[in-house]
Formats: structure tokens, sequence, C-alpha cells
């Protein structure tokens, strides 16, 4: 089983809708962090959360870290065909050592 | 350039053949890791350098993959007898430190197809 699971797997939809992806699991986290992977590109980090109940906006995004920092929601308003690519919540384990752990990701069309 | 640099961007090899991927990181960052993606899916954790610490290898799938980071900088990540199910993109990230509130800057990836 995934540490964290996204959903939905993948989402294809028209230019100027909105839509939500979430990162759910049954852990608690100190934070929670969102990244975005364009196609022959690595991730890169859109957003970092840390405290249960957060909203953060990047222009028409907005993230939301759950009441019980066990998930997470990334909103997306009015999709533009740039906002295509796999998004993807990141978690850091401090059990041992500060691995960086990643969900099973979302992967997003947007067509014009 | 100042990222995070891996080579080679691709590499098609025989299956059974061994291969060597390398990863530079940003300079200064003492944290890299290592992390196998098919298919377009979520990144697989493989290995964790920190500092002079002991490496967490926990993700490693077999003991066929091994890796090591050099005078904590450039690091290699070695499949021995490739296998077909090894064929996926290979991505190294490097973070200032390691942590809750840390970055992780990923290189490009290396592409790696077993035939």
């Amino acid at each position: 089983t995934q540490l964290l699971e996204q959903s939905p797997q993948f989402l294809s939809i028209q230019e100027g809708e909105n839509l939500t992806v979430y990162c759910n699991s049954s852990s608690v986290f100190s934070s929670l962090q969102w990244y975005r992977q364009e196609p022959g590109e690595g991730p890169v980090l859109l957003v970092t959360v840390v405290t249960g109940g957060e909203v953060k906006k990047l222009k028409r995004l907005t993230f939301q870290f759950g009441d019980a920092r066990k998930d997470s929601s990334l909103h997306i308003t009015a999709a533009q065909p740039g906002d295509t690519g796999l998004y993807l919540c990141a978690v850091v384990l401090s059990y041992n050592t500060d691995k960086l752990i990643f969900g099973t990701g979302t992967r997003l069309q947007v067509f014009p | 350039g100042a990222g995070v640099s891996q080579s080679p961007s691709n590499k098609v090899t025989e299956k059974g053949k061994d291969v060597e991927l390398r990863c530079d990181p940003i300079s200064g960052h003492t944290a890299l890791y290592w992390y196998r993606q098919s298919l377009g899916q979520g990144l697989e954790f493989l290995i964790y350098f920190q500092g002079n610490s002991a490496p967490d290898k926990s993700g490693l799938p077999s003991d066929r993959f091994s890796a090591e980071r050099t005078g904590g900088s450039v690091s290699t990540l070695t499949i021995q007898r490739t296998q077909q199910e090894d064929s996926a993109v290979y991505l190294c990230a490097s973070s200032f430190a390691p942590g809750w509130n840390t970055e992780a800057f990923f290189g490009q990836g290396t592409r790696l197809t077993v035939v």
C-alpha cells in the first residue's frame, strides 16, 4: 500500500474548467509539499503547507492542508493548457532519516 | 549550470549488462535522493544520502541496485545484471538540508531502456 494516495489518477478537462485533486494518507505529517512535473523534466516545488487547515494560494492554484494534517487538496481555477502535467504530493518521513516520499501522482491534461 | 545534472540522459542496454547512472547535485547541497519513475507514474524512493551519515537504502528493490556518493558530492547509481523491469526514468534530486521545509531540486533524469 502507498503511504500517499492521490486521486484522481488521470484527469482530462477543457480550458477554463475548475478541478480539484487530492492527496490522502492515514498518517499524520508535520508538513506536505506539492510538486508539478512537466514531460521530460524533473518535478518542481509549488508549495509547502505546514499548519492544519492552512490554505495557500499561488495565482490560480489553491492548496489546503487538512485539519488533521493527514491529507491535502489542490484546486485549480480556470485551468489553462500550461497547467498540464503530473501533480505530486510529498512528505518528509522523519522516523530514522529525513527521506522525501512522493505520492502516486495525478496526471492532468488541459485541452485548449 | 547551477542545477542538478544527470548523465546519460538516455541509456539503452542489453538484459544482463551492468549500468551506471551519474548525478551531480547542486553545490553545497548535503542531501541527495534517487527515485525511479515508471511510465509517468509517481516517484518510487530508492536511496537517500545525507552528509556523512549512513545512506538510507530502504527503497532499493533488490541487491542488484547499489549507490554511492563520493566526497559528499557526485553520486552513482549502479544496476547490475539489468532486467527488463528495470526500464524506467531514474531521477536524482538534491536539497540544501534535510527537513520538512526543504525544497528538492531535480535533474532531468536518465531514461533507461533494457532490451
